[in-house]
């Protein structure tokens, strides 16, 4: 069953260096979305993305935030200057149809980790 | 903006007994959709059910079922013959319909445990 890839696995960086997360979305699927979860909170939702641009974006995802599209299968995530605050897991999902008819599928997630 | 409520922080309940897990919600669309999500101790995130809100029609997946109040805007999860392998936090999801742009608002999740 095609399922959606994230690496690392676990991340440890130093305050302020950049960090990229990838992720490797269900091959046919066309909207990708990345998600945070502090320790012991709530998933929250940080953006989706969709033709090559992003289509919707939460106030978590701040400047320091970036999203792209490299190539056919990668999706990847940069923090910019990384903050202490910033460690959470990370998950990425895909889904493929419109709308939530599509079940947005995710990955096992990037623990990253803030020194 | 939407909110989405799960007052129930942990539940522990007995293999084989039937748990019910309780979401609530905010929100003035007409149409969206709600979910279930599971997190075991791996932390990958697993859809459990969903529910389209113009349907009236509890949805139900095997052992898995969800009371559906759409006027007291209410989304639980019912469990039956829970088993050992249920045990994880269980997220209540929100989204409006519309455009595959969503995402998702979760709840803050209840941690179930099933004991042997």
């Amino acid at each position: 069953e095609p399922e959606v890839t994230q690496t690392p696995s676990h991340q440890v960086t130093q305050m302020g260096q950049e960090v990229i997360l990838r992720c490797v979305p269900i091959s046919n699927h066309l909207y990708f979305y990345w998600y945070r979860q502090i320790l012991g909170q709530k998933v929250e939702f940080l953006v989706s993305f969709y033709n090559n641009e992003i289509s919707e974006k939460s106030e978590i995802f701040d400047d320091q935030f970036s999203v792209e599209r490299p190539d056919g299968s990668n999706f990847t995530l940069k923090i910019r200057s990384t903050k202490l605050e910033d460690s959470a897991m990370y998950f990425c999902a895909s889904t493929l149809g419109q709308g939530a008819l599509g079940e947005q599928y995710f990955g096992p997630g990037t623990r990253l980790t803030v020194t | 903006a939407q909110t989405v409520t799960q007052s129930q922080p942990e539940m522990s309940v007995q293999e084989a007994e039937t748990v019910t897990l309780s979401c609530t919600y905010d929100t003035s669309e007409s149409n969206y959709y709600l979910f279930w999500y599971k997190q075991p101790p791996s932390r990958q995130m697993i859809l459990v059910i969903r529910q389209e809100a113009y349907k009236q029609q509890n949805a139900t997946e095997n052992r898995f079922s969800v009371n559906f109040q759409k006027a007291a805007k209410s989304f639980s999860l019912k469990i039956s013959d829970s088993q050992l392998g249920d045990t994880a936090m269980y997220f209540c999801a929100f989204t409006e319909e519309g455009g595959g742009a969503d995402g998702l608002t979760f709840g803050k999740g209840t941690h179930l445990i099933i004991q042997p």
